[in-house]
């Protein structure tokens, strides 16, 4: 199986840049897709694979991926950018997907 | 615009079993994988499995092996979960979502995403 392992809590002050990171071997041949949750709602892809933003996100989100580690960086953190945030990529076994434990993020 | 609705709300009993359903509009209901990914109370996201309305294949995560069963009406646009021999731990929102790229771009150029979900169904299971 894998995993996909993100840091449980990460804050930001009001205007400055955050990175929230997914580590994971998979991560190294599957793209890696991220969303963004808030209390009571579904969640909503901020980032698609080839780090592609669907239409309707803001620009200041962006992703990446250097070898087994993902990065969502959100450039210039705005109050409303608060809520949880979740990776998803592939498995090792025939297109499993699996989720990263997702990182609380709090806005300053 | 793309929309996945959910059934509603469900109240079961320990062993009973619950189906949940998904009706898709806005796009070409056949071309795309349709996700379907639990959250337990205070937990994260969990992948369930998939189907493909096409041709009614499935995949199912290791874990739901043999409880879960996933189906299509193509005469409806509507997809099903069905989750049997419920337990306390399965209670949780229950969310399908639609795959970002069409089924033959993600076969030849990989998985990329979830990009339009359904508004999750709650299931409580309790005695």
């Amino acid at each position: 199986s894998s995993e996909l392992t993100q840091d449980p809590a990460v804050s930001v002050a009001l205007g400055q840049t955050v990175k929230i990171t997914c580590q994971g071997d998979t991560l190294r041949s599957y793209y890696v897709s991220w969303y963004q949750q808030k209390p009571g709602q579904a969640p909503v892809l901020v980032i698609s694979g080839k780090n592609i933003r669907p239409s309707g996100i803001p620009d200041r989100f962006s992703g990446s991926t250097s070898g087994n580690i993902a990065s969502l960086t959100i450039t210039g953190a705005q109050a409303e950018d608060e809520g949880d945030y979740y990776c998803n990529s592939r498995d090792s076994r025939r297109y499993h997907l699996v989720f990263g434990g997702g990182t609380k993020l709090t806005v300053l | 615009q793309v929309q996945l609705v959910q059934s509603g709300a469900e109240v079961k009993k320990p062993g009973a079993s619950v189906k949940v359903s998904c009706k898709a509009s806005g796009y070409n209901f056949t071309n795309y994988y349709i996700h379907w990914v639990r959250q337990a109370p205070g937990q994260g996201l969990e992948w369930m499995g998939m189907i493909n309305p096409s041709g009614g294949d499935t995949n199912y995560a290791q874990k739901f092996q043999g409880r879960v069963t996933m189906t299509r009406d193509t005469s409806t646009n509507t997809v099903y979960m069905e989750l049997t021999s419920l337990r306390s731990e399965d209670t949780a929102v229950y969310y399908c979502a639609r795959d970002v790229v069409v089924i033959q771009a993600a076969i030849s150029g990989g998985y990329q995403g979830m990009e339009a979900w359904g508004q999750g169904t709650t299931v409580t299971v309790s005695s």
